[in-house]
């Protein structure tokens, strides 16, 4: 069966250091991954998209990026945080139309 | 832009209650539409998925309707229980199947004992 894997949990980081958050498909190949991210009281805000390897849609510009090395991998990075990149990042996967599935998220506070 | 809107933002019930949660979107030209569970702190967990030329789908006391034409979708919860506090999100996919999700901002569910 399909499992995603997503890591850390959690995070405190000063603003100004870099940032790198990891996630991991197993069961499945070629999947579409994504990275969302929700705010305290908003909804869920789409970062970016990637339909395969090295291919990344970004869907708000902004302090962050993502790419994926692997086909199953999908890593967001930041070179210097902000206090605006405080959330709740999470991280998805779909095979091509069909069900959407998540990870468990990574509580990130910028101080 | 596809928008997606959840109505009520919270609803609190007794256990047993039926409930609706309803789902309305702005561009009809969908190709699926899924609803969650989320739990506090926690990631989404998936509860149905209705492709486009579905009417509903069913998973034990939950019920999802979809009313493409209208841009509306509902998620019946029958006999509630405590368990079943969580926020509730519903998301579509464009008519492509490659781009993602877009969703709404939820509704919080409340059943007391």
């Amino acid at each position: 069966s399909q499992t995603i894997h997503q890591w850390p949990a959690t995070l405190v980081q000063p603003v100004g250091s870099p940032l790198s958050l990891e996630c991991t498909v197993e069961g499945t190949s070629n999947p579409n991954l994504y990275w969302y991210r929700q705010a305290a009281g908003r909804g869920l805000q789409l970062l970016f998209y990637s339909v395969g390897i090295g291919q990344i849609s970004s869907e708000v510009p902004q302090n962050l990026s993502a790419s994926r090395p692997q086909d199953r991998q999908f890593i967001l990075s930041s070179k210097k945080l902000l206090l605006s990149d405080s959330g709740f990042y999470l991280c998805a996967w779909t095979e091509t139309g069909l069900e959407a599935f998540f990870g468990q998220g990574t509580r990130l506070t910028v101080v | 832009k596809q928008e997606v809107t959840q109505i009520p933002a919270a609803l609190s019930v007794p256990e047993g209650e039926n409930l609706v949660l309803n789902c309305s979107f702005t561009d009809s030209a969908i190709y699926n539409l899924q609803w969650f569970r989320q739990d506090p702190g926690k990631g989404l967990t998936s509860l149905l998925l209705i492709q486009s030329s579905q009417r509903e789908q069913t998973s034990g006391r939950l019920n999802a309707s979809l009313d493409k034409s209208s841009g509306r979708s509902t998620l019946y919860i029958a006999a509630s229980q405590p368990g079943d506090s969580a926020t509730y999100l519903c998301a579509v996919r464009a008519n492509q199947a490659g781009t993602a999700l877009i969703f709404g901002k939820g509704t919080t569910l409340s059943v007391s004992s």
